[in-house]
């Protein structure tokens, strides 16, 4: 089945307790994006990779990291989490130069506290 | 850089018919609409190209205005199923492959 997988779905963490959110995709994918939402304010995009080793900054990267070392994960970093992080995160890849139809991750409720 | 959508919100009676507005400042090479459901995951409905070419849904129609920079989605004959929270997404000429998302119309379809 294809399918974009992100864990964990939930997860609370301390102030500055550096963690990792996974994002893997089973369709050979070479765009893969990370957003987050809130809110009233929508999705907002993190950061966005168009393939390995090739990503570039959304609209609000400040505080996150990425990395695209294989085609099919591009895990989502936070150094050192802040309470403002609290949101909900979602993974999501398509085929293409990003004007197909994007998958997205089932999400994963991070708070940070 | 948010496309803008309206409404914000609206609500209807099963059969009715809805339209959601997105509308951008900067020139846009392609228009993505999601249906994104209480506690789910957004779920791809349409794109739109510039030059006219459609891919997606077969019971929902959209309209891409590549001049005023404007989209609009059409519901018709809404279905309680329709009811969750709609975002369109915009891609500007020339940007590589960010796409941007609005703040969404939350749409509720009553018996």
């Amino acid at each position: 089945e294809a399918q974009v997988t992100q864990n964990p779905r939930y997860l609370i963490t301390v102030t500055g307790k550096k963690l990792t959110v996974t994002c893997s995709q089973n369709m050979n994918h070479e765009y893969m994006s990370w957003y987050r939402q809130d809110p009233g304010l929508g999705l907002r995009q993190i950061y966005y990779s168009m393939n390995v080793e090739v990503t570039d900054k959304g609209d609000v990267p400040e505080g996150y990291k990425v990395s695209r070392k294989e085609k099919r994960n591009f895990p989502l970093i936070l150094e050192s989490p802040s309470p403002n992080q609290t949101s909900l995160y979602f993974c999501a890849s398509s085929s293409g130069q990003g004007n197909t139809e994007a998958f997205f991750g089932q999400g994963t409720r991070l708070t940070v506290v | 850089q948010q496309p803008v959508q309206s409404p914000q919100a609206v609500i209807l009676r099963e059969g009715e018919d809805a339209v959601i507005n997105c509308s951008s400042s900067k020139a846009l090479y392609s228009v993505h609409w999601y249906r994104q459901k209480h506690g789910e995951a957004p779920v791809f409905l349409m794109i739109l190209l510039k030059g006219g070419e459609q891919k997606g849904h077969e019971k929902i129609s959209a309209s891409f205005n590549e001049k005023k920079q404007q989209s609009s989605l059409y519901l018709t004959a809404s279905q309680l199923s329709y009811s969750g929270t709609y975002f369109c997404g915009t891609r500007k000429a020339n940007s590589g492959y960010a796409l941007n998302f609005g703040k969404g119309t939350s749409l509720l379809v009553t018996p």
